[in-house]
């Protein structure tokens, strides 16, 4: 199974960066995924990370790190539309690529 | 992107009552279908993979005669909440998978109260 923890809420300021961590136990590894979600939404996918290292997407970045089972999303030049749920997703090595979620970190932005 | 719709997105049933949620993927095949429920403030719970033309696999815990799970066609999926419960009220999400991409896409959501 999967261990996945992330941190239950973070608060910034508008203009500021803001980074996720995200650290995973398991017993198979095959990608980590980061989503976005607003409240009475589904997800949307932002990201993800197969090999170590960082994927830069526009003001989003996310780092992954095989061997330490660790990764964070950074959010730049934050904006009060990023006010949201963010949810750190492993992905299991078996036939279906099932997600496993962690329980999510509530962004607020402040003005 | 591909675009999954669930429906319906609300809905109100009486205690003992079967509630069925669709989910279907519009612009691509999908042979794997995931439910998901999520409680307020809680994150998604995978609850069972859907397989088109197979039994679903459903997470321990999760009872298989509550929710039923038929993936008849490679482009829809159905949840049926048999004999509903206060305690089944919750927020439930499809998602699917395009077979050669890695990401998963989402269903808009079925928010399910059952009084």
């Amino acid at each position: 199974g999967q261990n996945i923890d992330q941190p239950t809420e973070m608060t910034a300021t508008e203009g500021a960066i803001v980074q996720i961590n995200c650290t995973y136990q398991t017993s198979g590894f095959n990608g980590l995924f980061w989503y976005q979600q607003h409240a009475g939404e589904a997800p949307t996918f932002l990201s993800y990370n197969v090999l170590d290292g960082l994927e830069e997407k526009g003001r989003f970045s996310s780092f992954l790190s095989r061997s330490k089972g660790y990764s964070y999303l950074l959010l730049k030049e934050l904006q009060m539309k990023d006010s949201a749920s963010y949810l750190c997703a492993v992905k299991e090595q078996d036939s279906w690529g099932k997600l496993q979620f962690g329980a999510g970190t509530q962004v607020v932005v402040t003005p | 992107g591909a675009v999954v719709s669930q429906h319906p997105s609300r809905v109100i049933c009486k205690s003992g009552t079967s509630v069925k949620i669709e989910c279907r993927s519009l612009d691509f095949q999908a042979t794997t279908m995931f439910w998901y429920r999520q409680f307020p403030k809680q994150s998604l719970m995978l609850m069972a993979t859907s397989n088109e033309g197979s039994k679903a696999t459903y997470e321990q815990g999760v009872e298989k005669d509550k929710f039923l799970i038929n993936h008849a066609s490679l482009t829809l999926s159905t949840l049926t909440v048999t004999s509903a419960h206060p305690e089944d009220s919750s927020f439930y999400i499809c998602s699917a998978r395009e077979s050669d991409y890695e990401k998963l896409f989402f269903g808009s959501g079925t928010q399910l109260s059952v009084l």
